[in-house]
């Protein structure tokens, strides 16, 4: 199995802020991963997919970079909304795995 | 658009039987590639694939659940129903349905991009 390391597991911000997540794979996945941000209570949503694709309707604040098996979920400026939990996930191979998460505070 | 909705008990007995169901709703659930997924979250924890079926039938699961899980479809219904048997407390998670689509960037790949609210089960006595 594959497994998903995320860094940092918490992290404080302000708004405005740019900051940067890392995502590593065990073992090579391409660029088969993709990022979802969660609220409290509720479920994921996907922002991004094959490392670097925004999803319809996500901000372009959000970037993604990486391959192989470092990855990188940057937001170039904060805003309160984006304050919840990241997590990567590969889509490389079954079974399907997590990150296990990083929580974005103010 | 599309929409998914779980239902089932909230509460199920050690070594009994979970069973959970996903209407989809806006779409049908036999149109397109799609992979009908179920996916956990225990309490503050971080969230765990359990497994995926295949508009077709085919199905994936997630090694660490053994045999003792099973995705099945119920297309007349518009439903995809997860059973997971022996349940112990490390069961007990938000379990939700989300949809798998192939996404393409110059190769296809998958992600999950529609999610439902999930529902709490907890495994108690």
């Amino acid at each position: 199995d594959i497994q998903m390391t995320q860094s940092p597991s918490s992290l404080s911000a302000s708004v405005g802020d740019r900051v940067t997540i890392t995502c590593r794979a065990s073992q090579s996945i391409n660029r088969n991963l993709n990022w979802y941000q969660q609220k409290p209570g509720k479920a994921p949503n996907l922002l991004i997919y094959a490392a670097s694709n925004l999803h319809s309707g996500v901000p372009s604040r959000f970037s993604a970079s990486g391959s192989g098996t470092d990855f990188t979920l940057t937001i170039s400026s904060l805003q309160p909304e984006d304050f919840a939990t990241y997590f990567c996930q590969q889509s490389y191979t079954t079974p399907r795995s997590f990150g296990q998460g990083t929580k974005l505070e103010i | 658009q599309v929409q998914l909705q779980e239902s089932g008990p909230g509460l199920v007995k050690p070594l009994q039987t979970l069973s959970l169901t996903c209407t989809v709703s806006g779409g049908s659930i036999s149109s397109g590639d799609y992979y009908w997924t179920w996916i956990r979250q225990p309490p503050g924890k971080g969230l765990e694939w359990t497994g995926y079926i295949y508009y077709i039938g085919t199905t994936y699961y997630n090694p660490s659940l053994k045999s003792r899980v099973s995705i099945s479809v119920d297309a007349s219904k518009n439903q995809f129903s997860l059973r997971l048997s022996s349940v112990t407390a490390a069961d007990t998670a938000v379990y939700y349905c989300a949809r798998g689509a192939d996404f393409w960037s110059g190769y296809y790949t998958r992600a999950f991009d529609i999610w439902g609210q999930g529902t709490m089960v907890t495994v108690s006595s």
